[in-house]
């Protein structure tokens, strides 16, 4: 049980283009869902907090503007980089949680903007 | 903000030797928790500490919990080479335990030579 999938698992996108990333959770219904991003051999870097029909909650230094987040129900939540740039190249990873401590990972995202 | 320091950032090792991640908050900590992230993975819950001094096994990794709540470890015995991986402590973020929001530790990477 608590499986989380992410979409696509691999892009590559040229500068100024959108990206959209979607976390689900398949076999629950998650309270909330958590938005990472993670640099070669760095620790995951919390970029929001999504709770389904609600804004998300940005960390300082996130641009809500430019990584917008949905969450349009209890088992999705979609993540678009917007007019993404070679720096936006990371790692993003997404995870859920249904009350409890506890975070299930999707496997992430690995996006190279060229 | 709260903050998650771990410790050592790397630790290589030869097979049947042992290991120690050390994790240490600058505040006391409700609860830390362990994920354990594979070469190309995703972070996956380990275990979850709750009461001071608390200390929990699972087969050869043991976990501890400071008597302050505010240090943790994660020690492995007679290491293996399916234990290689990257070790991340993580206690709550800002916003508190109700938001599920999580701080994690910088990692260890862990390498086990055969």
């Amino acid at each position: 049980g608590a499986v989380v999938s992410q979409h696509p698992s691999r892009v590559i996108c040229k500068s100024g283009t959108s990206v959209k990333i979607e976390c689900r959770s398949l076999d629950f219904q998650a309270t909330t869902m958590f938005w990472y991003r993670q640099f070669p051999k760095q620790s995951l870097m919390l970029m929001a907090t999504s709770n389904e029909g609600s804004k998300a909650t940005y960390e300082q230094g996130v641009e809500k503007d430019k990584f917008l987040i949905n969450h349009a129900s209890l088992t999705l939540s979609t993540l678009t980089v917007t007019s993404a740039h070679p720096e936006d190249s990371s790692f993003y990873i997404c995870s859920a949680t249904y009350g409890g401590n506890e975070q299930f990972f999707g496997p992430g995202t690995r996006l190279t903007v060229l | 903000g709260q903050q998650v320091m771990q410790i050592p950032q790397y630790q290589h090792v030869q097979e049947g030797e042992d290991f120690t991640t050390y994790c240490n908050s600058s505040t006391t900590l409700s609860n830390i928790q362990w994920y354990k992230q594979r070469p190309g993975g995703h972070p996956v819950f380990l275990i979850q500490l709750v009461k001071s001094g608390e200390v929990k096994k699972q087969k050869r990794l043991t976990f501890q919990f400071g008597e302050a709540k505010k240090n943790s470890s994660l020690h492995i015995t007679a290491t293996q080479t399916t234990d290689v991986g990257t070790y991340f402590c993580a206690g709550p973020g800002a916003g508190g335990t109700s938001y599920g929001k999580l701080t994690f530790g910088q990692g260890t990477i862990l390498t086990v030579h055969p």
